[in-house]
C-alpha cells in the first residue's frame, strides 16, 4: 500500500544455495529494513539501511548480507541458505528524520516473502 | 534498550471495547510509543503513536500515564475484522535499529 513491493513472494530452495530477496519502494524514503517473522519470536530485525550504501546490522544478522545501491532497492542475500532461515521475510520503510525520533517508529511494511529452505 | 511486555492473547466479544496494556519500564525521555496491527499473511500496519497523555485517531486511542512506564491501546466497539496481533513498540533514541516488535498480543474477537 505504501509503494513497497517484495520479490519473489514465495520461494522454495535447497540448503546451501544462495538466495536474494528484493525490496523495492517508490516513496523515496531514507530508511529501509529487513525483518524475519517466525512463530514464537514475532518480528526480528535482520539489517537496516539509512541511505544508499549505508547499512547496519540488526538483532539477527548472522547468515545474511544486504546491499543498497539505489534509494529504491534494498536486497537481502542468504549466501548459503540453511533450514533455520525458513521464515517469512518482511521489508519495511520509514522516513527516519534525523531530528524527529517519532518518524523511526512509523514503518510501512511490504507484503512479505515466504521462504522455505529444504 | 527499551523493550516491552504485553499479554500473549486476549478474547473479546463483538461490540465491546478492548484495552491492551503494554509495560515499558525502561522507556527513555525521547522515546515514543507506537502500536501496530498485523493480520494473518500481511505485514504489520501502523495504528497509533504517542508520547504522553492521550492520543486518539479514527481507529484507536492510546493512553499514556504520567510516568510513561506503560501504555494502553483502546479499541472501541471491536468487530470480527479487528482479530489480529497487536504490537507495542518503544522507539529508542539511539537509532532506527532499536525497535523491538516482540511477539505481540493476539486479539480474538468472538461473535
Amino acid at each position: 500500500d505504501a509503494g513497497i513491493t517484495q520479490s519473489p513472494r514465495h520461494k522454495v530452495t535447497e540448503t546451501g544455495t544462495p538466495v536474494t530477496l528484493r525490496c523495492h519502494q517508490t516513496e523515496n524514503h531514507r530508511y529501509m529494513y529487513w525483518y524475519r517473522q517466525d512463530p514464537g519470536h514475532g518480528l526480528r530485525l535482520i539489517h537496516y539501511s539509512y541511505g544508499v550504501k549505508d547499512t547496519d546490522k540488526g538483532e539477527v544478522s548472522d547468515g545474511y548480507s544486504v546491499s543498497r545501491s539505489k534509494t529504491e532497492d534494498f536486497l537481502l542475500t542468504l549466501e548459503s541458505a540453511t533450514s533455520s532461515q525458513t521464515s517469512v521475510y518482511f521489508c519495511a520503510i520509514s522516513r527516519g528524520s534525523g531530528t524527529n525520533y517519532s518518524s523511526y517508529n512509523e514503518q510501512f511494511f511490504g507484503p512479505g516473502t515466504r521462504l522455505t529452505v529444504l | 534498550l527499551a523493550k516491552t511486555t504485553q499479554p500473549i492473547s486476549m478474547d473479546s466479544y463483538e461490540g465491546q471495547e478492548v484495552n491492551i496494556t503494554c509495560s515499558h519500564n525502561n522507556i527513555a525521555t525521547n522515546d515514543y510509543i507506537t502500536w501496530y496491527q498485523q493480520f494473518p499473511s500481511q505485514g504489520p500496519r501502523f495504528i497509533i503513536q504517542g508520547y504522553k497523555t492521550k492520543v486518539t485517531n479514527e481507529v484507536a486511542s492510546l493512553f499514556i500515564p504520567a510516568d510513561r512506564k506503560s501504555s494502553t491501546l483502546s479499541l472501541p466497539r471491536v468487530s470480527l475484522s479487528d482479530t489480529a496481533v497487536y504490537y507495542c513498540l518503544v522507539g529508542d533514541r539511539t537509532g532506527a535499529n532499536n525497535l523491538f516488535f516482540g511477539t505481540g498480543t493476539r486479539l480474538t474477537v468472538i461473535p
